[in-house]
């Protein structure tokens, strides 16, 4: 089975700060890494896939590098509708798919 | 715009099946790139993939809850249907269905309903 971690789990940030959470694979996944985030109450709605493809109206300030086990999501000027929780998600061991733990951003 | 919907009690009792439906509108669930899913989260917030199935009957199970599990589509009615048997407290979750885009060297959850949360308890 896939494992996934984040780090950190959780981070105190201001409104224009620069933040980046991490996210690693227990083995390769190559570049097949989803990024989501959730608001409390709501469904978690997807931001980047594929590790670095920005979906489609997701704001430019958000970005996505890695591959391999070792991933990044970035903001890079945080906005109050930004703080939310993020998880990561893999799909190399598709059609059985994993996601992290999790990271509060607030 | 695709919506999707989840129905079913929020109540079960331990080792009871929970039953959950999930209906799309907006869109069919005849899509030939995508599955439909569900994934729950649990009160200590970690979200866990349960399992996918396609229009045509295909079924994908976490393997986990596989022994447990039964997922079903009915696309005369354009919905999509979760029972998990023999439930415990540990079941105790908010229930999402979504849909997968599943594509050559992609995948992921892109339309999701607003989630049920579903309590296990005597």
């Amino acid at each position: 089975d896939i494992q996934m971690t984040q780090s950190p789990s959780s981070l105190s940030a201001s409104v224009g700060d620069r933040i980046t959470i991490t996210c690693q694979a227990s083995q390769d996944i190559r570049n097949y890494l989803n990024w989501y985030q959730q608001k409390p109450g709501k469904a978690p709605k997807v931001l980047i896939h594929d590790a670095s493809n920005l979906e489609t109206g997701v704001p430019s300030r958000f970005s996505g590098s890695g591959s391999g086990t070792d991933f990044t999501l970035t903001i890079s000027s945080l906005q109050p509708e930004d703080f939310a929780t993020y998880y990561c998600q893999q799909y190399d061991s598709v059609p059985i798919f994993t996601f992290g733990p999790g990271t509060i951003v607030d | 715009q695709l919506l999707l919907q989840e129905s079913g009690p929020g109540l079960v009792k331990p080792s009871e099946t929970l039953s959950l439906t999930c209906t799309v509108s907006g869109g069919s669930i005849s899509s030939s790139n995508h599955y439909w899913g569900w994934i729950r989260q649990s009160p200590g917030r970690r979200l866990e993939w349960i399992g996918n199935v396609y229009y045509r009957g295909n079924t994908f199970f976490n393997p986990s809850l596989k022994s447990r599990l039964t997922l079903s589509v009915d696309t005369s009615e354009n919905h999509f249907s979760l029972k998990l048997s023999s439930v415990t407290a540990a079941d105790t979750a908010v229930y999402y269905c979504a849909r997968l885009r599943w594509e050559q060297f992609h995948a992921d959850f892109d339309y999701w309903g607003q989630g049920i949360l579903v309590t296990v308890s005597s």
